[in-house]
Parts: structure tokens; sequence; C-alpha cells
């Protein structure tokens, strides 16, 4: 079974541009998470999306945001953006059916904004 | 809010030395307790798991035992290998209902750097 794939592996942006950035999670996995990695902060939960639809979501500005299809692949977009949003950018997928499952993710996204 | 604190780092062992990295939490409820580790360049690999108090995780020599008196998982492993070099995660997913869905709750990390 292939794994969570994220597109792109690497970006270079310039402050005040927007950015995409592209999950496909483990085939029959219904839930996407997305989390933001930096040596200063460690790892932050963004959101989480599970059937079309946002179920939570952690303390970043409205100017993240993310959406999911209906075949469970997941985009974030972050527009505006900020020198301090450099990070890698780092899905996770599972199965959506219950709080506590394990969840699986990608290789990430590395963004550098400049 | 839910925190998780590993010990301060790096840690640097010689091959076979036994290794410990202490993780204690802060949670609602009965959190589902995990290890997570990300080689350089790579995102996070899930190592091990436990569910409940005192369950077991363990996998390719790790283990961390769920201690709910202590509020700790401690991952050991016997024997290192220099292919252990790593940085290891603790973190948590706690059952707090809706506020938990896709949440993990991670410590800072802990790099672990392995000499022949």
């Amino acid at each position: 079974k292939a794994g969570v794939t994220q597109t792109p592996r690497y970006l270079i942006k310039t402050r005040g541009q927007q950015v995409t950035l592209s999950c496909s999670p483990i085939s029959g996995h219904r839930s996407v998470s997305w989390y933001q990695q930096t040596p200063g902060q460690g790892l932050q939960f963004l959101f989480e999306y599970f059937s079309e639809t946002q179920r939570n979501k952690g303390n970043f500005p409205g100017r993240f945001s993310g959406r999911q299809f209906s075949n469970s692949r997941s985009e974030m977009n972050v527009s505006t953006l900020e020198l301090g949003d450099s990070a890698l950018y780092l899905c996770a997928s599972s199965l959506g059916t219950s709080v506590q499952e394990t969840q699986y993710f990608g290789p990430g996204t590395r963004l550098l904004v400049l | 809010g839910d925190s998780v604190t590993q010990m301060e780092g790096p840690v640097t062992l010689s091959e076979e030395a036994f290794l410990t990295i202490n993780c204690t939490y802060t949670a609602t409820g009965y959190p589902s307790l995990f290890w997570y580790v990300q080689y350089p360049g790579e995102g996070l690999q899930l190592l091990l798991k436990a569910t409940k108090a005192d369950d077991k995780g363990s996998n390719k020599g790790f283990e961390a035992t769920y201690r709910k008196e202590t509020t700790s998982f401690h991952l050991e492993k016997g024997s290192v290998q220099v292919s252990d070099s790593a940085v290891y995660f603790c973190a948590l997913i706690s059952n707090a209902g809706g506020t938990s869905y896709g949440k993990l709750t991670f410590g800072q990390g802990t790099i672990l750097t392995v000499h022949p």
C-alpha cells in the first residue's frame, strides 16, 4: 500500500506571495492532519479534515487555510507569506473513525520564504 | 492544555550502549501515547505506541511503557546502533472529543547520535 505523498517537496517563495501544498493520504484513509515544523516552535498542529470538513484547528492565523476533496486528498494554502512561515509542512493521514488513531506521515514539503 | 516534555538533548552514545529518552506528559483524560522517529530530510515514522495504562509498545528493539501514575512514557533500547541516529519525538493524542481530532501534541524532540 502506498504511503502518504506530498507535493511539491521543496518550494521557494518571496514575502507576500501565496502557496498551495498538496497531500494524498494512504488509500482508505479519510482524515488528513497538517503540521508545521520549525526549529524554534517544534511540531505544531494546523488543522484536520475529514470527509471534506474541517473538524479541528490549531492556533494559526487565518492566512493558513485548507480544504479536502471527495477523494480525501487535501491542500493547504498560506496567503501573504511571511519570513516566519519558512518551515517543513507535514501532513498525516488516518482512518478518521476514532479520535485516538495512529497517524501516518508524509515526507513533508520544505518551504523557504525569502 | 495538553503538553509533552522530553529530556534535554542531544544524546550521544557509543554503539551497543543502553538508551533511555525520558518523556512525561500532561493531558485531559486518557491519552494515547506515541514515539515517532525522524531521519534527516524525512517525515516522521511511527516507532511504537500505547493506548492505555501499563501497555508496553515495542518495535525494532525499542520499548516504552505507559505509566499513568507517573504520567511517563520513556523510550528504551538495550543496544543502540549507528543506524538509530535520528530525532525522536514523544507525542500524545487525548480523548477529549472534538478538540482532539487529528491533533497530536509533540515534545520538542531529542537528537540521538550513535558513534561506532
